[in-house]
This record gives structure tokens, C-alpha cells and sequence, in this order.
């Protein structure tokens, strides 16, 4: 079974701009979870979503939005970028959702925003 | 607010030997726990997770201990390994079915 998938790998971007990222679910999974990962504060937690619904969220700015396909694929988008949004976004895969069964973590974007 | 606390330093110890890892959380009562490890470039690769009515689990040469009383996790690397060289998250879920990360704790496994 393919696992999680992560596209782009690698992102640098401007401040101002806007960007997307995209994840690929493994198969059978309808929960997806996105992650904030920089050294100083660790993984943060961002959004979940379940069924095409934002099921939970975390405490970002409105600049931070997701969605998600019937097909469970999901995408994260942020807008006018700050440099402090550099960092490693990670996306998660469950069965259950509500965090109920483990997560299967993807390799991540890594943004730089300069 | 929220906090999970793990061990603050590194661990560095020769191989071989048992790893013991702290999870402490104050503010909540996670249902359950959740530990995984994560190399360099790479996501959180899940470990372990034990209940709130689970005193201990164990994998292979993995185990978890959960005491809600001292709202502590402990984790368990015996005959450690240099390939167990990583950083490991504790993962409490809590009551809004949130899972918040500690910031983890870096073991380093010597031959």
C-alpha cells in the first residue's frame, strides 16, 4: 500500500505570495490532518478533515485554509505569506479520525518563505 | 493552558542499554497516548499508543507506561540499537479529539 504523499517536496516562496500544497491519503484513509513543524515550536496542529468537512482546527490565522476532495485527497493553502510561515507542513492519514487510530505522516513540504 | 513537557536534554547512551524517555502533561486528561519516532527530513513514524485504562504496552523491544495520576508517560528502549537514533513525540489526544506533540526528545544510540 502507498503511503502517504506530499507534493511539492520543496517550496520557496515570496512574502505576499500565496501557496498551495497537496496530499495524497493512503488508500482507505478519510481522516486528514495537517502539522506545522519548525524547530522553535515543535509540530502544531493546523486543521483535520473528514469527509470533505473540517472536522477540527487548530490556533492559526485565517491566512491558513484546507479543503478536501470526495477522493480524500486534500489540499492546504496559505495566503500572503510571512516569513515566519517557513517551515516543514506534514500531512496525516487516519481510518478513524478524531485522532481515534494512529496517523500515517507524509515527508512533508518544506516551505521557505523569503 | 495545554502543555506536554519531554525530557528538556538529549539523550546520549551506549548501545546496548536501556533509553527511558518522559512524557509529562499538565492542564488535561488525554483517552489515550501516542508515541512515535521521526528522523531527519522525514515525517513522525507512529510507535506506540496506550489508554487511559492501559497501565503498560509493550512492542517488540518498545514499552510504554501511562500513569494518570502523575499525568506522566514513560518510554522504553531496552538493548538499544544505534538504529534507534532519533527523536521521539509523545502524542496525548485530548477531550476535543485534538493530538498535540511534545517537542520531543533526540536519542543518540553509540556502538
Amino acid at each position: 500500500k502507498a503511503g502517504v504523499t506530499q507534493t511539492p517536496r520543496y517550496l520557496i516562496k515570496t512574502r505576499g505570495q500565496q501557496v498551495t500544497l497537496s496530499c495524497s491519503p493512503i488508500s482507505g484513509h478519510r481522516s486528514v490532518s495537517w502539522y506545522q513543524q519548525t524547530p522553535g515550536q515543535g509540530l502544531q496542529f493546523l486543521f483535520e478533515y473528514f469527509s470533505e468537512t473540517q472536522r477540527n482546527k487548530g490556533n492559526f490565522p485565517g491566512r491558513f485554509s484546507g479543503r478536501q476532495f470526495s477522493n480524500s485527497r486534500s489540499e492546504m493553502n496559505v495566503s500572503t505569506l510571512e516569513l515566519g510561515d517557513s517551515a516543514l507542513y506534514l500531512c496525516a492519514s487516519s481510518l478513524e479520525g478524531n485522532n481515534n487510530s494512529p496517523l500515517h505522516f507524509g515527508n512533508g513540504t518544506r516551505l521557505t518563505v523569503t | 493552558s495545554q502543555k506536554i513537557e519531554q525530557n528538556s536534554e538529549a539523550l546520549n547512551i551506549q548501545e546496548g542499554k536501556t533509553a527511558t524517555l518522559t512524557c509529562n502533561y499538565t492542564n488535561y486528561s488525554p483517552a489515550y497516548l501516542q508515541w512515535y519516532r521521526q528522523d531527519p527530513g522525514r515525517g513522525p513514524v507512529f510507535l506506540l499508543l496506550i489508554r487511559e485504562n492501559e497501565k503498560e504496552k509493550r512492542k517488540e523491544r518498545l514499552k510504554v507506561t501511562f500513569d494518570t495520576t502523575l499525568k506522566q508517560s514513560l518510554f522504553h528502549i531496552t538493548a538499544s540499537q544505534p538504529a534507534d537514533s532519533a527523536t521521539y513525540l509523545c502524542a496525548p489526544r485530548s477531550n476535543d479529539y485534538k493530538l498535540s506533540f511534545g517537542a520531543g526528545t533526540t536519542v543518540t544510540v553509540r556502538a
